[in-house]
């Protein structure tokens, strides 16, 4: 009940494209689901995040899409460019609780 | 703002030594959490404390691993008798009442 799929485990995406990652939760409780960025040898940083009061919420070039309904929640990344290149980590919890995050993407953005 | 600082970066012991991560939280936050990450794998929540209080162990294992967040200084996670399967990225993240959280850049532990 406390697991959050993320979909797919790796991508691989041209440049000026557009970088879509997935999540799905179990958990109705949860009501905060925020995605962070991770390059190697790195701790992960918030990227952006998303409460279930919109379904929509963008900074910049990223983009967070939220289903309720579903129980899913997607990153976009337009533009996509070779400094996007990271892994990925959908997650969610409550506002100061613990966690519960995806198993990460691998993005790999090509020229 | 130095941010959330983890010391040491690196640490490598041997079978049955102990180990000693520590954690020092964004300045004004109270909450202090611990994840570990092994290679190839998304976080796992191990505890969240607040000064002086276990708030929540559930992820911890029930042997050998403590962790503490003193009224002064660190958060301390602390490993007794280290087994090869305790090599890991430890993290740590601290939060203030409002805010999300900030994630340090973790200690490698490495058990030889």
């Amino acid at each position: 009940q406390q697991q959050v799929k993320q979909s797919p485990q790796s991508l691989i995406v041209q440049k000026g494209g557009i970088s879509i990652i997935n999540c799905a939760y179990e958990n109705t409780a949860f009501d905060y689901f925020p995605w962070y960025q991770q390059f190697p040898g790195k701790g992960p940083a918030l990227l952006i995040a998303i409460r279930p009061d919109v379904s929509e919420k963008k900074e910049g070039r990223f983009t967070i899409s939220f289903n309720k309904s579903a129980k899913q929640f997607s990153l976009h990344i337009m533009d996509s460019q070779p400094g996007d290149s990271a892994t990925y980590f959908c997650a969610a919890g409550g506002g100061n609780e613990k966690l519960t995050f995806g198993t990460g993407t691998r993005l790999t953005i090509i020229p | 703002n130095a941010g959330v600082m983890q010391n040491p970066r690196h640490l490598v012991r041997r079978r049955g030594q102990e180990a000693r991560l520590r954690c020092s939280p964004m300045k004004g936050h109270s909450h202090v959490y611990w994840y570990r990450q092994l290679p190839e794998e998304g976080l796992k929540f191990m505890v969240y404390l607040q000064k002086e209080n276990i708030i929540d162990e559930s992820g911890m294992p029930k042997e050998r691993f403590s962790a503490e967040f003193p009224k002064e200084g660190p958060s301390i996670l602390r490993i007794q008798q280290v087994v090869r399967g305790d090599s890991a990225a430890y993290f740590c993240a601290s939060s203030g009442d409002r805010d999300g959280y900030t994630f340090g850049s973790g200690t490698r532990l490495t058990v030889v």
